[in-house]
């Protein structure tokens, strides 16, 4: 089992429409999780992070996070042709010394205009 | 302010060739990472810095590749007698807390 599970897709989207990225995660030690967005050819931006159970909201976009479900998803909402990119998630891992990211493959959205 | 900043952007070197790749992380960032991302996947962990300190080399593939933070600010990864699975992008991520921001990376080619 991978430690961090994104869908490849793509996932299409209609422009206005709202986009729904899902990532699971195996270790339930963890304790951060961020989003980033890479465009083609772009090193990886990030774009939000959330720590707590529950949702966080950043402008369009929504994170929301399940730690007993082992579920971190991120929703843009009023989707635009500029998001189409891959979103990937990360995971900081809990204790020891290593504050590194375990990142999931990505999931590339397009969003059609 | 300014960005983390990697050098050179684009490497292509002959197999057996020693390399250096160097990251200079936003101003005031405790802690340097450098990660690999191969096209389609997501960064993969190498090793990281606090200040000079190396906490974690877990992810450096074998004793070819090193890397060192000697003042607490600019890192190099040198990866000795390169392989042509050596080739991708090498990529530094610095932080001051718990979010890491990326630099625009190093493309390494191995011929």
């Amino acid at each position: 089992q991978k430690e961090v599970e994104q869908n490849s897709g793509p996932l299409s989207v209609p422009e206005g429409a709202i986009a729904s990225l899902n990532c699971t995660y195996s270790d339930r030690g963890s304790q951060s999780f961020f989003w980033y967005r890479q465009y083609s050819g772009k090193s990886p931006e990030l774009i939000m992070s959330i720590y707590s159970n529950g949702d966080k909201e950043d402008g369009r976009f929504t994170a929301q996070l399940n730690k007993a479900s082992q579920y971190v998803s991120l929703l843009i909402r009023d989707s635009q042709p500029s998001d189409s990119a891959t979103y990937l998630c990360a995971v900081k891992g809990y204790g020891g010394a290593t504050n590194k990211l375990i990142f999931g493959t990505g999931t590339l959205l397009a969003v059609q205009p | 302010g300014a960005g983390v900043s990697q050098s050179p952007r684009y490497k292509v070197t002959k197999r057996g060739q020693d390399v250096a790749l160097r990251c200079d992380p936003i101003s005031g960032h405790v802690s340097l990472y450098w990660y690999r991302q191969a096209l389609g996947q997501g960064p993969e962990f190498l090793t990281y810095f606090n200040y000079e300190a190396q906490q974690d080399k877990s992810g450096l593939p074998n004793d070819r590749f090193s890397a060192e933070r000697p003042e607490g600010s600019i890192s190099t990864l040198t990866i000795q007698r390169t392989e042509q699975r050596d080739s991708a992008m090498y990529r530094c991520a610095s932080s001051d807390s718990y979010e890491q921001y990326f630099g625009p990376g190093t493309r390494l080619t191995v011929t």
